[in-house]
């Protein structure tokens, strides 16, 4: 089966700009997940949704970023305005089905913020 | 929030040499998965344990959900240069979301 498809991968942006990264996840996984891998460190859930549903967002920095998944399907994350420490790379992830218990990653965006 | 220590941070080895690492925390953990991350990829799921307890393989690796359900380790045989990347712990907490947590990672390096 395709894995989880992430675009760009990657982006160099300035400080104050915006960005958007976009997610496919596998095939009728209905829970998706965003992830902040800071270089030298382990991913971090960003926000994790059920379907179209936000299950868990209290690590999302809502003042800069935003996630949507609208029809229960691609999600993507948005960064606005960006700052230098949200250089790292973002890995979305998806589960469900036989496989709920476990997460697939996609190949992860590596920003830089300048 | 909850933590989980991960050790070694990095390994230096011979190939054909055991490699052992863990992963521990104070919290409690229902499921525990074992990755990982080649340079530019995202990590990719080796193992999968879901019983305090179990011992499962997966070809040369070996991993195991601690008794206490607050520990788990991984162990790679005979160690192969394919083997080079960074190992994460990963444990699912048991209430609320149940999102997932990651340790630091351990940085496995083969001398040939």
């Amino acid at each position: 089966e395709a894995g989880v498809a992430q675009s760009p991968r990657y982006k160099i942006i300035e400080k104050r700009q915006s960005v958007a990264f976009w997610c496919n996840p596998i095939s009728g996984h209905a829970t998706l997940y965003w992830y902040q891998q800071i270089l030298g460190q382990g991913p971090k859930l960003l926000i994790q949704f059920q379907n179209n549903g936000v299950v868990d967002d209290s690590q999302l920095p809502k003042d800069r970023f935003s996630a949507e998944r609208l029809k229960g399907v691609d999600s993507t994350l948005k960064i606005q305005p960006a700052k230098l420490e949200d250089s790292a790379v973002y890995l979305c992830a998806s589960g469900g089905g036989s496989s709920y218990n476990e997460q697939f990653f996609g190949p992860g965006t590596r920003l830089t913020v300048l | 929030g909850q933590q989980l220590n991960q050790s070694p941070q990095s390994m230096f080895i011979q190939e054909g040499e055991e490699v052992s690492m863990n992963c521990t925390s104070s919290s409690i953990f229902n499921t525990w998965l074992w990755y990982k991350q080649d340079p530019g990829e995202g990590p990719v799921l080796l193992i999968a344990l879901y019983k305090a307890g179990e011992l499962t393989s997966n070809g040369r690796l070996t991993a195991q959900f601690g008794i206490t359900r607050k520990d788990s380790f991984l162990n790679i045989s005979a160690s192969i240069p394919s083997d080079v990347g960074i190992y994460f712990c990963a444990g699912r907490i048991i209430q609320g979301a149940q999102k997932l947590v990651f340790g630091q990672g351990t940085r496995l390096t083969i001398n040939p």
